[in-house]
Protein backbone atom coordinates (compact mmCIF):
# COMPACT_ATOMS: atom_id res chain seq x y z
CA UNK A 1 0.00 0.00 0.00
CA UNK A 2 0.92 3.43 -0.23
CA UNK A 3 2.85 5.19 2.42
CA UNK A 4 2.73 8.22 4.50
CA UNK A 5 5.18 9.37 7.07
CA UNK A 6 5.05 11.75 9.49
CA UNK A 7 7.73 13.84 11.02
CA UNK A 8 8.79 13.85 14.42
CA UNK A 9 7.26 11.02 15.90
CA UNK A 10 7.44 12.52 19.02
CA UNK A 11 8.15 15.97 20.48
CA UNK A 12 8.37 17.49 23.96
CA UNK A 13 8.22 21.00 23.86
CA UNK A 14 7.75 24.02 26.37
CA UNK A 15 4.56 25.78 26.99
CA UNK A 16 4.07 29.00 24.73
CA UNK A 17 6.26 27.45 21.84
CA UNK A 18 5.31 26.30 18.81
CA UNK A 19 5.43 22.98 16.94
CA UNK A 20 5.53 22.04 13.30
CA UNK A 21 4.39 18.41 12.16
CA UNK A 22 5.28 17.09 8.57
CA UNK A 23 2.90 14.98 7.03
CA UNK A 24 4.70 13.48 3.64
CA UNK A 25 3.04 11.27 0.72
CA UNK A 26 6.16 9.37 -0.05
CA UNK A 27 4.98 7.16 -2.76
CA UNK A 28 1.74 8.76 -4.28
CA UNK A 29 0.29 12.43 -4.94
CA UNK A 30 -2.33 13.43 -2.66
CA UNK A 31 -4.71 16.38 -3.37
CA UNK A 32 -6.20 15.89 -0.07
CA UNK A 33 -4.45 15.13 3.15
CA UNK A 34 -6.55 15.16 6.43
CA UNK A 35 -5.10 16.00 10.33
CA UNK A 36 -6.39 14.28 13.17
CA UNK A 37 -6.37 14.71 16.72
CA UNK A 38 -6.67 11.76 19.21
CA UNK A 39 -6.71 11.66 23.00
CA UNK A 40 -5.80 8.47 24.85
CA UNK A 41 -8.31 5.42 24.37
CA UNK A 42 -10.31 8.15 22.43
CA UNK A 43 -11.32 8.24 18.80
CA UNK A 44 -9.97 9.75 16.20
CA UNK A 45 -11.45 13.47 15.69
CA UNK A 46 -10.69 15.03 12.35
CA UNK A 47 -9.25 18.88 12.88
CA UNK A 48 -8.98 19.67 8.96
CA UNK A 49 -8.96 19.16 5.68
CA UNK A 50 -5.80 20.23 3.66
CA UNK A 51 -5.76 21.01 0.05
CA UNK A 52 -2.83 21.49 -2.05
CA UNK A 53 -3.10 24.89 -3.00
CA UNK A 54 -5.73 26.63 -1.12
CA UNK A 55 -6.93 27.33 2.44
CA UNK A 56 -7.46 24.33 5.03
CA UNK A 57 -11.25 23.29 5.96
CA UNK A 58 -11.16 23.41 10.06
CA UNK A 59 -13.81 21.66 11.73
CA UNK A 60 -16.48 23.10 13.99
CA UNK A 61 -14.71 23.78 17.13
CA UNK A 62 -11.36 23.71 15.91
CA UNK A 63 -8.98 27.24 15.95
CA UNK A 64 -7.35 28.37 12.47
CA UNK A 65 -5.27 30.57 14.23
CA UNK A 66 -4.26 27.99 16.58
CA UNK A 67 -3.64 24.84 14.09
CA UNK A 68 -1.87 26.40 11.29
CA UNK A 69 -2.11 23.94 7.92
CA UNK A 70 0.02 24.10 5.16
CA UNK A 71 -0.55 22.05 1.66
CA UNK A 72 2.75 23.42 0.40
CA UNK A 73 2.74 20.39 -2.41
CA UNK A 74 0.94 17.29 -3.57
CA UNK A 75 3.43 15.45 -1.25
CA UNK A 76 3.80 17.51 1.91
CA UNK A 77 1.24 19.05 4.37
CA UNK A 78 2.24 20.50 7.50
CA UNK A 79 0.54 21.37 10.81
CA UNK A 80 1.89 23.99 13.05
CA UNK A 81 0.48 24.21 16.89
CA UNK A 82 1.47 27.66 17.80
CA UNK A 83 1.87 28.52 21.33
CA UNK A 84 1.50 25.32 22.67
CA UNK A 85 0.00 24.68 25.77
CA UNK A 86 -0.47 21.39 28.02
CA UNK A 87 -3.90 20.59 26.98
CA UNK A 88 -2.46 20.50 23.50
CA UNK A 89 -1.04 17.27 24.26
CA UNK A 90 -2.30 14.83 22.15
CA UNK A 91 -1.24 11.85 19.50
CA UNK A 92 -1.87 13.98 15.78
CA UNK A 93 -1.99 12.06 13.15
CA UNK A 94 -2.29 12.70 9.47
CA UNK A 95 -3.61 10.83 6.42
CA UNK A 96 -3.63 11.43 2.70
CA UNK A 97 -5.92 10.50 0.19
CA UNK A 98 -4.66 9.74 -3.30
CA UNK A 99 -7.61 9.97 -5.26
CA UNK A 100 -7.51 6.42 -6.47
CA UNK A 101 -8.24 3.05 -5.76
CA UNK A 102 -11.37 2.16 -2.79
CA UNK A 103 -11.04 6.06 -2.10
CA UNK A 104 -8.97 5.00 1.45
CA UNK A 105 -7.04 7.18 3.08
CA UNK A 106 -3.76 6.48 3.79
CA UNK A 107 -2.30 7.37 7.04
CA UNK A 108 0.81 8.49 9.06
CA UNK A 109 2.07 6.81 11.64
CA UNK A 110 1.49 9.95 14.06
CA UNK A 111 3.25 12.59 16.39
CA UNK A 112 2.81 12.41 19.93
CA UNK A 113 3.05 15.93 21.11
CA UNK A 114 3.59 16.20 24.65
CA UNK A 115 3.89 20.19 26.05
CA UNK A 116 5.30 20.89 29.49
CA UNK B 1 -25.80 14.08 10.19
CA UNK B 2 -23.54 10.70 9.87
CA UNK B 3 -22.85 8.62 12.73
CA UNK B 4 -20.99 5.57 13.52
CA UNK B 5 -21.47 3.31 16.68
CA UNK B 6 -19.96 0.68 17.62
CA UNK B 7 -20.97 -0.76 21.12
CA UNK B 8 -18.03 -2.71 21.71
CA UNK B 9 -15.52 -1.14 24.06
CA UNK B 10 -13.52 -4.17 24.39
CA UNK B 11 -13.23 -7.99 23.46
CA UNK B 12 -11.37 -10.69 24.83
CA UNK B 13 -10.96 -13.72 21.96
CA UNK B 14 -9.22 -17.04 22.37
CA UNK B 15 -6.33 -17.39 20.15
CA UNK B 16 -7.55 -19.07 16.20
CA UNK B 17 -11.09 -18.25 16.95
CA UNK B 18 -13.15 -16.21 14.90
CA UNK B 19 -14.21 -12.82 16.13
CA UNK B 20 -17.18 -10.40 14.89
CA UNK B 21 -16.48 -6.77 15.57
CA UNK B 22 -20.04 -4.92 15.52
CA UNK B 23 -20.72 -1.66 13.49
CA UNK B 24 -23.56 0.06 12.84
CA UNK B 25 -24.28 3.12 11.00
CA UNK B 26 -26.43 5.90 9.89
CA UNK B 27 -26.92 7.89 6.60
CA UNK B 28 -29.94 9.20 4.85
CA UNK B 29 -27.59 9.30 1.88
CA UNK B 30 -27.35 6.19 -0.49
CA UNK B 31 -24.10 6.23 -1.63
CA UNK B 32 -21.45 5.73 1.12
CA UNK B 33 -18.18 4.30 1.94
CA UNK B 34 -17.32 1.92 4.74
CA UNK B 35 -13.74 1.07 6.31
CA UNK B 36 -12.28 -0.60 8.81
CA UNK B 37 -9.08 0.19 10.19
CA UNK B 38 -6.71 -1.46 12.46
CA UNK B 39 -4.67 0.78 15.49
CA UNK B 40 -1.89 -1.47 16.93
CA UNK B 41 -0.38 0.15 20.39
CA UNK B 42 2.48 2.18 18.03
CA UNK B 43 -0.44 4.01 16.73
CA UNK B 44 -0.44 3.88 13.42
CA UNK B 45 -3.41 2.99 11.07
CA UNK B 46 -3.75 0.62 9.03
CA UNK B 47 -6.59 0.20 6.38
CA UNK B 48 -8.12 -3.43 6.43
CA UNK B 49 -11.00 -3.70 4.25
CA UNK B 50 -13.42 -1.51 2.69
CA UNK B 51 -16.93 -1.89 1.25
CA UNK B 52 -19.10 0.48 -1.08
CA UNK B 53 -23.20 0.93 -0.85
CA UNK B 54 -23.79 -0.31 -4.29
CA UNK B 55 -21.48 -3.36 -3.91
CA UNK B 56 -23.44 -6.43 -4.31
CA UNK B 57 -21.04 -9.02 -2.65
CA UNK B 58 -19.85 -8.90 0.86
CA UNK B 59 -16.32 -7.54 0.77
CA UNK B 60 -12.98 -10.03 1.59
CA UNK B 61 -9.33 -9.27 2.26
CA UNK B 62 -7.67 -12.69 3.22
CA UNK B 63 -8.29 -13.18 6.95
CA UNK B 64 -10.63 -10.62 7.07
CA UNK B 65 -14.20 -10.25 5.89
CA UNK B 66 -16.92 -7.06 5.87
CA UNK B 67 -20.64 -8.95 7.09
CA UNK B 68 -22.54 -5.73 4.87
CA UNK B 69 -26.34 -6.03 6.09
CA UNK B 70 -27.28 -2.78 4.33
CA UNK B 71 -31.04 -2.92 5.51
CA UNK B 72 -30.09 -3.38 9.29
CA UNK B 73 -27.33 -0.52 8.61
CA UNK B 74 -24.46 -2.78 10.22
CA UNK B 75 -21.16 -3.32 8.80
CA UNK B 76 -19.45 -5.87 11.37
CA UNK B 77 -15.61 -6.96 10.85
CA UNK B 78 -15.33 -10.64 10.54
CA UNK B 79 -11.85 -12.08 11.66
CA UNK B 80 -11.15 -15.52 11.06
CA UNK B 81 -8.67 -17.59 12.73
CA UNK B 82 -7.75 -15.09 15.28
CA UNK B 83 -3.71 -14.33 15.70
CA UNK B 84 -1.80 -12.93 18.77
CA UNK B 85 -0.72 -9.80 16.75
CA UNK B 86 -4.97 -8.92 15.98
CA UNK B 87 -4.72 -7.49 19.42
CA UNK B 88 -5.46 -3.90 18.69
CA UNK B 89 -8.07 -1.18 18.62
CA UNK B 90 -10.31 -1.50 15.45
CA UNK B 91 -11.89 1.37 13.75
CA UNK B 92 -15.43 1.52 11.44
CA UNK B 93 -15.23 4.48 9.78
CA UNK B 94 -18.11 5.85 6.69
CA UNK B 95 -17.86 8.43 4.10
CA UNK B 96 -20.73 9.65 2.23
CA UNK B 97 -21.61 11.54 -0.44
CA UNK B 98 -21.67 14.71 1.02
CA UNK B 99 -18.00 13.97 1.83
CA UNK B 100 -17.02 13.02 -1.69
CA UNK B 101 -15.20 16.09 -2.95
CA UNK B 102 -12.85 16.15 -0.09
CA UNK B 103 -13.49 11.89 1.23
CA UNK B 104 -13.76 13.12 5.11
CA UNK B 105 -14.48 9.76 7.12
CA UNK B 106 -16.37 9.26 10.73
CA UNK B 107 -14.71 7.68 13.22
CA UNK B 108 -17.03 4.93 15.23
CA UNK B 109 -15.54 4.89 19.09
CA UNK B 110 -13.53 1.58 18.40
CA UNK B 111 -12.90 -1.78 19.88
CA UNK B 112 -10.26 -3.11 21.64
CA UNK B 113 -9.63 -6.70 20.81
CA UNK B 114 -6.95 -9.02 22.38
CA UNK B 115 -6.50 -12.09 21.63
CA UNK B 116 -5.74 -14.72 24.25
CA UNK B 117 -3.12 -17.58 24.09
Amino acid sequence: GAVVSQHPSRVICKSGTSVKIECRSLDFQATTMFWYRQFPKKSLMLMATSNEGSKATYEQGVEKDKFLINHASLTLSTLTVTSAHPEDSSFYICSAYPGTGNNEQFFGPGTRLTVL
Amino acid sequence: AQKITQTQPGMFVQEKEAVTLDCTYDTSDPSYGLFWYKQPSSGEMIFLIYQGSYDQQNATEGRYSLNFQKARKSANLVISASQLGDSAMYFCAMRDSTNFGNEKLTFGTGTRLTIIP
